[in-house]
């Protein structure tokens, strides 16, 4: 199974401050990579996704960025934080095959900008 | 846009009765699945039904599938305290493999 690496836990900003999550996984190579954002007691809002180094496909136009400069390594990143960036960031990862492959998640980023 | 949307969105029952959330999408998909999220940690797979299946079990958890409807059940039988979490299904839209959508999800809150 795969493990997923997420930091910082929790973090604290103030709006117009950049941002770096990361996200590294252990236990498989050329995964698929996930960013999702969860408002309190919501669901999962599909952000970023990355099926090789270099790549990624945007969901959601908004303040964020992604990056995935390693096989494993997958970066989420704002020059400018907004009070609507506050939520549950989850990374999250798959085998190469996306199709039938269970997803496996980080503990998760608590991001509050205030 | 999220395709899944899961109801009830919030579920209260005793511990020992069976507890059955559904789920509903929009597209064709490959498969669904089903994950539980305890209270500010990541979700956690539980099973996954492929769009040529009808039904699966694993344990006390068992997910019938009806693509004909895009509907999909997961009921948990002999509830636990423990099983209080929310529980989210996600699809794989076929198109668009990589794209797995998650639902609004539904809490399930077990009394014991």
């Amino acid at each position: 199974s795969q493990t997923i690496h997420q930091w910082p836990a929790t973090l604290v900003q103030p709006v117009g401050s950049p941002l770096s999550l990361e996200c590294t996984v252990e236990g498989t190579s050329n995964p698929n990579l996930y960013w999702y954002r969860q408002a309190a007691g919501r669901g999962l809002q599909l952000l970023f996704y990355s099926v090789g180094i270099g790549q990624i496909s945007s969901e959601v136009p908004q303040n964020l960025s992604a990056s995935r400069p390693q096989d494993r390594q997958f970066i989420l990143s704002s020059k400018k934080l907004l009070l609507s960036d506050s939520g549950f960031y989850l990374c999250a990862s798959n085998g190469q095959q996306g199709s039938g492959n269970t997803i496996y998640f980080g503990e998760g980023s608590w991001l509050t900008v205030v | 846009s999220q395709q899944g949307e899961e109801d009830p969105q919030a579920l209260s029952i005793q511990e020992g009765e069976n507890a059955t959330m559904n789920c509903s999408y929009k597209t064709s998909i490959n498969n669904l699945q089903w994950y539980r999220q305890n209270s500010g940690r990541g979700l956690v797979h539980l099973i996954l039904i492929r769009s040529n299946e009808r039904e699966k079990h694993s344990g006390r958890l068992r997910v019938t599938l009806d693509t004909s409807k895009k509907s999909s059940s997961l009921l948990i039988t002999a509830s636990r305290a423990a099983d209080t979490a929310s529980y989210f299904c996600a699809t794989s839209p076929t198109s668009g493999t990589y794209k797995y959508i998650f639902g609004t999800g539904t809490r399930l809150k077990v009394l014991a």
